[in-house]
């Protein structure tokens, strides 16, 4: 059984453009989260997800960032004019349930963006 | 919104030693999650753990939510055990969906 996926792995981008990432969940798994890890922070999350929906994101920087889970494909995390402090890891959870029951999160091995 | 605090922040080993590092949270919680990110950063689950007791090889974790903390035993330490070790919970109050994170333990295990 796969894990989550994410892609790219490593994304280099110069200021001002546009940074695309992207998270498959785990096969069964219709909930997905956003999380980033600044240096010398800890992983704070950005959105919730689930099929054609965006749950909550209070954790969302208001200008700039988007996410999207469409009813095909993966999740997709969208920079635009990225800035040399968006340089981070960006990781992408799934969980099989929301808030009922067990609902333990997975996470992908994360996006490292690097803004120059 | 719910508090982490995990300590020690940072911890260093012999090869063999034991360890234990404990996670404080501030309300209850529905949801408890050990994390360990090794060097290459990946983030690996560790434990599921909102109340009692597991084990899985060297490691084991206690979680006690009517006192509100949490507690990772690594047992014979390894040097592949290197790394930061994260304790995330999700409040039990409303709409709470998302993982709140400790700032982590660093342990270096040194052979």
């Amino acid at each position: 059984n796969a894990g989550v996926m994410q892609n790219p792995r490593h994304l280099v981008r110069r200021r001002g453009q546009e940074a695309r990432l992207r998270c498959s969940p785990m096969k069964g798994h219709s909930h997905v989260y956003w999380y980033r890890q600044l240096p010398e922070e800890g992983l704070k999350f950005m959105v919730y997800l689930q099929k054609e929906n965006i749950i909550d994101e209070s954790g969302m920087p208001k200008e700039r960032f988007s996410a999207e889970f469409p009813k095909e494909g993966p999740s997709i995390l969208r920079i635009q004019q990225v800035v040399r402090g968006d340089s981070a890891a960006y990781f992408c959870a799934s969980s099989p349930k929301g808030t009922s029951g067990r609902n333990e999160q997975f996470f992908g091995p994360g996006t490292r963006l690097t803004v120059l | 919104g719910i508090q982490v605090e995990q300590s020690p922040p940072d911890l260093i080993l012999q090869e063999g030693a034991n360890s234990t590092l404990r996670c404080n949270f501030s309300d209850s919680v529905n949801n408890l999650q050990w994390f360990h990110q090794n060097p290459w950063g990946q983030l690996i689950n560790l434990f599921y753990i909102p109340s009692g007791t597991k084990q899985n090889g060297r490691l084991s974790a206690t979680t006690v939510a009517t006192e509100r903390y949490s507690l990772l035993y690594i047992s014979s330490s390894q040097t592949t055990d290197s790394g930061v070790y994260f304790c995330a919970v999700r409040g039990s109050g409303g709409s709470n969906y998302k993982l709140t994170f400790g700032k982590g333990t660093l342990l270096t295990v040194n052979p």
